[in-house]
């Protein structure tokens, strides 16, 4: 079946790292894969996207590329900032409907 | 700017009531989803809804209904609440237009306790 793979957290990173998320996904064809992020006290929100292999999302300094040799779509950013302190959530499309990952927390310590 | 908005941030019930989770969303979207949150298991898709009085169930539908009576509303509904339905509740909503329907739009959430 469908499913996405996030590693475990927290992560913990002082301002300016760079950051590494990994996510990977089982999923029948090629599906659109997206990161989703939730701030203390709110929904998510889309922070990404890609709807193809080799696509590269991109977003506030985020990104994410659609690798189907290794059914991998990794967040990066190369500097850190103590409000990107969240829970991030990989997803894939399957019709309608979004399957998640576990999330994962990043704090960013000043 | 697009909104779905959720009827309690948080809520607080003894075992066995009836309980009625809201959504509402302004932006004439047709599909609509519930999810609930777990730390470390995501988000689980409860039921979801893609037309007025349409329901399909998601990957956690025990002890759980709903409601799509008008297209900006979906409801939520435990029949008889029970402590392992303590969890954080997101409603979510997105349009079936070809190229924008990916994105899902999340409201703030429940955090229902089961007492």
């Amino acid at each position: 079946g469908n499913s996405v793979t996030q590693m475990e957290g927290p992560v913990t990173l002082s301002e300016e790292a760079f950051l590494t998320i990994n996510c990977t996904y089982t999923a029948t064809g090629y599906p659109s894969l997206f990161w989703y992020v939730q701030y203390p006290g709110e929904g998510l929100q889309l922070l990404l996207k890609a709807t193809k292999a080799d696509d590269k999302g991109s977003n506030k300094g985020f990104e994410a590329t659609y690798r189907k040799e290794t059914t991998s779509f990794h967040l990066e950013k190369g500097s850190v900032q103590v409000s990107d302190s969240a829970v991030y959530f990989c997803a894939l499309r399957k019709g309608n409907k979004l399957v998640f990952g576990a999330g994962t927390i990043l704090r960013v310590k000043s | 700017d697009v909104k779905v908005t959720q009827s309690s941030r948080y809520l607080v019930k003894r075992t066995g009531e009836k309980v009625f989770l809201e959504c509402v969303q302004d932006m004439d979207h047709e599909n609509m989803f519930w999810y609930r949150q777990d730390p470390g298991l995501g988000l689980r898709l409860i039921y979801f809804s893609y037309d007025v009085k349409m329901k399909e169930k998601g990957d956690i539908p025990e002890g759980y209904s709903v409601s799509r009576e008008k297209k900006e509303r979906f409801s939520l509904i435990l029949e008889s609440a029970s402590t392992n339905q303590t969890s954080m509740y997101l409603c979510a909503s997105s349009t079936q237009t070809s190229g924008t329907r990916d994105t899902q739009y999340f409201g703030p959430g429940t955090r229902l306790t089961v007492l």
